[in-house]
């Protein structure tokens, strides 16, 4: 079975500082997807990254950028110049291209500090 | 404005009784999906649908139930047999289900509804 494994349960930045979340995976498929999914006080999943595993180039959406080592199975996240707004937990999750179920690591909760 | 829609946002119930969660979109996807989140805790799929009267169940489908008679609509049934029902639960949906020609598989969620049970 897939797993994915966020280690950090908790970290913190100071605001405008740049923090890296880390995620590894395991599997055995060579064709899958990797997404980094917010999830503020409000609680509602929101889309942050998505990385296709056969793209080499790392995904990058404006301050949020991947570090993507597939032969380490690695999947990190960097925020850039971090703010408040960015204060949420953050989960890594897995999909394979042949099935519906999306896997999820158990989360990481960023503090962001002014 | 096109989105997930999620009724209502609280829910309590009483041991026994069987509750119904809603999830509305507008997105005209085909696949929808329904997970569980506890606390400290990623999310675990319980049912998902590729297609309008075609469901399966993902690892804890056991005390729930689904249906599919809509496409923009796929209700969540608590029953009474599921013994841990407290929960916050979160409806998504993708354009296409897996294997899809198009590859498009991002999951957009719903804003959630907690289940507490009294």
């Amino acid at each position: 079975a897939q797993t994915v494994t966020q280690s950090q349960p908790e970290m913190s930045v100071q605001e405008a500082e740049t923090v890296t979340l880390s995620c590894t995976y395991d599997t055995s498929e060579s064709d899958y997807y990797l997404f980094w999914y917010k999830q503020p006080p409000s609680r509602q999943m929101i889309l942050v990254i998505r990385q296709e595993a056969y793209k080499q180039q790392n995904a990058t959406e404006n301050r949020f950028s991947v570090n993507f080592q597939k032969a380490a199975k690695s999947f990190s996240l960097k925020i850039s110049d971090s703010q408040l707004g960015d204060a949420a937990m953050y989960f890594c999750a897995y999909r394979t291209r042949k099935d519906n179920d999306m896997r999820f690591g158990a989360g990481t909760r960023l503090t962001v500090k002014p | 404005d096109g989105g997930i829609t999620q009724s209502p946002k609280y829910l309590f119930r009483k041991e026994g009784q069987n509750v119904t969660l809603s999830c509305e979109q507008n997105l005209n996807h085909d696949a929808m999906y329904w997970y569980r989140q506890d606390p400290g805790q990623g999310l675990r799929l319980i049912y998902y649908s590729q297609i309008v009267n075609d469901f399966q169940k993902g690892d804890i489908a056991e005390g729930y139930s689904v249906s599919r008679e809509k496409k923009e609509s796929f209700p969540l049934t608590v029953t009474s047999a599921q013994k841990n029902p407290t929960a916050f639960y979160l409806c998504a949906s993708s354009i296409e289900g897996s294997g899809g020609r198009l590859g498009t598989d991002t999951q957009y969620f719903g804003p959630g509804t907690r289940l507490t049970v009294l």
